[in-house]
């Protein structure tokens, strides 16, 4: 039972050019969504977050995207840069400080120079 | 100076064997987790430790054990390992207030033959 789905298990784009990594969730509880990052042989990595009260965030070249009604989140990188190629997890929980974090299997993404 | 380190990286082993993972985090956080992810890279968690305290204890058999000495370490004993338990162990830590923001360990590759 999946409730963090990441269906596109892979993703290449251009350099320059515009990712976008999306994730769909199914337990309507959830209430506070992270982005992580993670290179190959290393433990994944804190990118950015969002709250369910907000509908956008933004972090220098990374911002997600949060449409409640549609249990939808997206991450964009602009500009992508070959050194984003990695594996992102889209994780999901039921009140920020939860200690329980649930993940999607992760999009991985690939910066072609 | 690493923040969340994990040893071994990588432990072969035969299967009925009992095995220990050790991990330690230098950041002064008062949480720590184990996380797992299986062959379907999923990541999951196992268990969580506030405080040297068990507060999440996931649906794993009771042939895993953790044990948290102090609040720097949580160590995992695998009691009789068994072929699925072949996966990639993650501990992760994280400070008061931001439990959501995980500071990950590099894995360990665990492989029962």
């Amino acid at each position: 039972d999946q409730q963090v789905k990441q269906n596109s298990p892979s993703l290449s784009v251009q350099e320059g050019r515009i990712s976008i990594l999306n994730c769909d969730y199914t337990n309507s509880m959830f209430d506070y969504f992270l982005w992580y990052k993670k290179y190959p042989a290393e433990g994944p990595t804190f990118l950015i977050s969002i709250s369910s009260i907000k509908d956008k965030n933004e972090d220098g070249r990374f911002t997600v995207f949060l449409n409640k009604s549609a249990k939808h989140l997206s991450l964009h990188i602009v500009p992508s840069q070959p050194g984003d190629s990695a594996v992102y997890f889209c994780a999901a929980e039921t009140g920020a400080g939860s200690y329980q974090l649930t993940f999607g299997k992760g999009t991985k993404l690939s910066v072609i120079p | 100076d690493t923040a969340v380190s994990q040893t071994p990286k990588y432990l072969v082993t035969q299967m009925g064997n009992d095995k220990s993972i050790k991990c330690e985090q230098n950041l002064g956080h008062d949480t720590m987790y184990w996380y797992k992810q299986d062959s379907k890279k999923f990541l999951k968690i196992m268990f969580s430790y506030n405080n040297k305290e068990l507060i999440i204890n996931e649906t794993v058999p009771n042939r895993f054990s953790p044990k948290s000495p102090d609040k720097a370490h949580l160590n995992l004993h695998i009691n009789s390992l068994e072929l699925g338990d072949s996966a990639v162990y993650f501990c992760a830590s994280s400070q008061q207030g931001t439990p959501s923001k995980l500071f990950f360990g590099p894995g360990t590759r665990l492989t029962v033959l």
